[in-house]
């Protein structure tokens, strides 16, 4: 198995709702990422996993709150989004967070819009 | 703050053709290059990566790399039109140990 599951595809939310983006990987890799990706523009980190401890948070508002509940699994809990945090949302998983890198395996994004 | 740097298009070459898309990069300590397809819509899509200075070929794909320069490059032969599609360059940071994008280079390849 080679691939990075993400569910859902798309989701459209409420500013009062609380929703949950899932990320599933069965390689065996000890880092997984979380990104967002606004139209035309790269992808931008959030969240960093490696060994299922929260190693990097790059100054995300709380109303994101990342979850590693074992070393295949990754939640995005969202909490009271505004309009702007409307994005794809990509997971992506690598063998090792640091050493030898072969690159990031990506999921097909969960496609978010706030309203 | 590293920096990682794309021309961002649209390039527009004609079927058949090379395409060669450019990246250049602030940190001399980065140790690791990615290139990513990203279809409208779609996640992005490892397509080569390279470690050592010079070249390296993988079916149409040709990834170069020029560490003095800090400078690496896609060369894509024979473009298709399904080739058509932003080319995102990641640079591999060690000591922050977390991959950087650049803008991406969009990708136009006309039948």
């Amino acid at each position: 198995d080679t691939e990075v599951t993400q569910t859902p595809k798309h989701l459209v939310m409420g500013m009062t709702n609380k929703k949950s983006l899932k990320c599933e990987q069965h390689m065996g890799h000890r880092a997984m990422y979380w990104y967002k990706q606004k139209a035309k523009k790269p992808p931008e980190l959030m969240f960093v996993y490696s060994y299922e401890k929260l190693s990097i948070n790059e100054s995300v508002p709380s109303r994101f709150s990342p979850e590693c509940p074992n070393s295949s699994l990754l939640n995005l809990h969202l909490h009271a989004l505004q309009p702007e945090d409307s994005a794809l949302y990509l997971c992506a998983s690598s063998q090792d967070q640091g050493g030898p890198n072969y690159g990031y395996t990506f999921g097909s994004g969960t496609r978010l819009t706030v309203v | 703050q590293k920096e990682v740097e794309q021309n961002s298009g649209p390039l527009s070459v004609p079927e058949g053709a090379i395409a060669s898309l450019n990246c250049t990069y602030s940190d001399r300590g980065s140790q690791s290059f990615f290139w990513y397809r990203q279809y409208s819509g779609k996640s992005p899509e490892l397509i080569m990566f390279i470690y050592s200075n010079g070249d390296k070929e993988d079916g149409r794909f040709t990834a170069q790399l020029n560490k003095a320069s800090q400078y690496v490059s896609l060369l894509i032969r024979d473009s298709q039109p399904s080739d058509s599609a932003t080319y995102l360059c990641a640079v591999f940071n060690s000591g922050y140990s977390t991959l950087t994008f650049g803008k991406g280079t969009m990708l136009l390849v006309s039948p």
